[in-house]
């Protein structure tokens, strides 16, 4: 069975644009959380998405969103860059969000902001 | 709020060594504890997992972790460290927050392994 898939690996953007990251879950996941890994501030949760609902928020500004598809796959967008925002950001699905039902992790999409 | 502490941020054993990584957690109710690996450009991978029942839990890759009430402690062992074993390490706990998953991770320890 695959693995979370992340696209694209590295993405390079300037102060103000912004960007879309993609995440497809293993086969049969419904679940799909979202993830910032920072050196400074480490890991930090940004939101989860279970059929297409948003189901759990972080402490991130609205600038950061994202959906979920009806095949589950996820996307998450900012908008409005800012240095700070420069992370390895990590998708992770589960199979129905519980706790009993741990996360997989993708290998992350590095962005850098210039 | 659920907090997790990792006080070792760094950690350097000789190959074939023992191994002690400590986490300790801060939660109001019986929590859901986790440790993942993650190597150099890699996501995380899941060790190991406690929800309930035996407090001494196995994982892949030779891992154990012991589930202290008491201490508020999730201490990650491994017996004898292989070269391999050279990644950062972190302890999560899960919420039930509003429904659904949410991991709070600790700051991770940087594991070194000399051969």
């Amino acid at each position: 069975k695959a693995g979370v898939t992340q696209t694209p690996r590295y993405l390079i953007k300037t102060r103000g644009q912004q960007v879309t990251l993609s995440c497809s879950p293993i086969s049969g996941h419904r679940s799909v959380s979202w993830y910032q890994q920072t050196p400074g501030q480490g890991l930090q949760f940004l939101f989860e998405y279970f059929s297409e609902t948003q189901r759990n928020k972080g402490n991130f500004p609205g600038r950061f969103s994202g959906r979920q598809f009806s095949n589950s796959r996820s996307e998450m967008n900012v908008s409005t860059l800012e240095l700070g925002d420069s992370a390895l950001y990590l998708c992770a699905s589960s199979l129905d969000g519980q706790n009993n039902s741990p996360l997989h992790f993708g290998n992350g999409t590095r962005l850098t902001v210039t | 709020a659920q907090s997790v502490t990792q006080p070792d941020i760094h950690i350097t054993v000789s190959e074939g060594a023992s191994l002690e990584l400590r986490c300790n957690y801060s939660y109001g109710a019986t929590p859901y504890l986790f440790w993942y690996v993650q190597s150099p450009g890699q996501g995380l991978q899941l060790l190991l997992k406690y929800f309930s029942g035996d407090t001494l839990v196995q994982g892949i890759k030779g891992f154990e972790a012991e589930f202290k009430r008491s201490q508020s402690s999730f201490n990650l062992r491994k017996p004898s460290v292989h070269w391999s074993d050279a990644a950062e390490y972190f302890c999560a706990v899960g919420s039930l927050t509003g429904g659904g998953n949410k991991l709070t991770f600790g700051t991770g320890t940087q594991l070194k392994v000399e051969l």
